[in-house]
């Protein structure tokens, strides 16, 4: 079975920043990507960026591009999203899920995600 | 930004056929994706590329797409089927992943 699980609820000051991880389990770490997404409340899904399993190679969208940098340890089987420069309208519960396609290129194709983790910019 | 458009919101009654659409000029070379997002839970896929049913989704969702335009059909819909769908896919250019607004199913 897999799983991604997430580290635990944030409350940071704007301007700081934040770190969040997510360990993966049930798969071979290294043969997937990993794509971080955002909901802030009452609004939709964003997409923020993806980060291979395989090469730690990283795509960020233009909206994130210098304020987020998203790393892997393979020893651990652990993902990590850091965003930076944090404002109010950063609040909203991160998530990380695991991308089925190749393990070189993003695709839309995530089978599970992480429970999320709340991060609050006060 | 959302690359994918969907409309905010459908409503249906139990037992009706409810079909969101979701329209984008990468869908035309790219798969659509479904996930379903409960209040409070995180999404769970039930259509991938474009028309594939991951194994535990009931029979009645089903999804198809042409040309420009993706379509999410709910057939038979229950009360427990409300929620928010989203739609997802790649840009062709770049490969990042674009998504819709998201549509808010009532079932009453």
């Amino acid at each position: 079975q897999f799983q991604l699980v997430q580290s635990g609820a944030e409350v940071k000051k704007p301007g700081a920043s934040v770190k969040v991880s997510c360990q993966a389990s049930g798969y071979t770490f290294t043969n997937n990507g990993i794509s971080w997404l955002r909901q802030a409340p009452g609004q939709g899904l964003e997409w923020m960026g993806w980060i291979s399993g395989y090469n730690g190679d990283t795509k960020y969208p233009r909206e994130f591009q210098g304020r987020v940098t998203m790393t892997t340890d393979t020893s651990t089987s652990t993902a990590y999203m850091e965003l930076r420069s944090l404002r109010s309208d950063d609040t909203a519960v991160y998530y990380c899920a695991k991308d089925v396609g190749s393990p070189v290129l993003p695709s839309a194709h995530f089978d599970t995600w992480g429970q999320g983790t709340l991060v609050t910019v006060s | 930004s959302n690359e994918l458009t969907q409309p905010p919101s459908v409503s249906v009654s139990p037992g009706q056929t409810a079909r969101i659409t979701c329209s984008g000029d990468a869908l035309s070379k790219k798969y659509a994706y479904w996930y379903q997002q409960k209040s409070g839970q995180a999404p769970v896929l039930v259509i991938s590329e474009d028309d594939k049913r991951p194994s535990g989704i009931p029979e009645r969702f089903s999804g198809s797409s042409s040309g420009t335009v993706a379509t999410l059909t709910i057939t038979g819909a229950q009360v427990e089927d409300e929620a928010d769908y989203y739609c997802y896919s790649t840009d062709s250019s770049d490969n990042h992943v674009v998504f819709g607004g998201g549509t808010k199913l009532t079932v009453l």
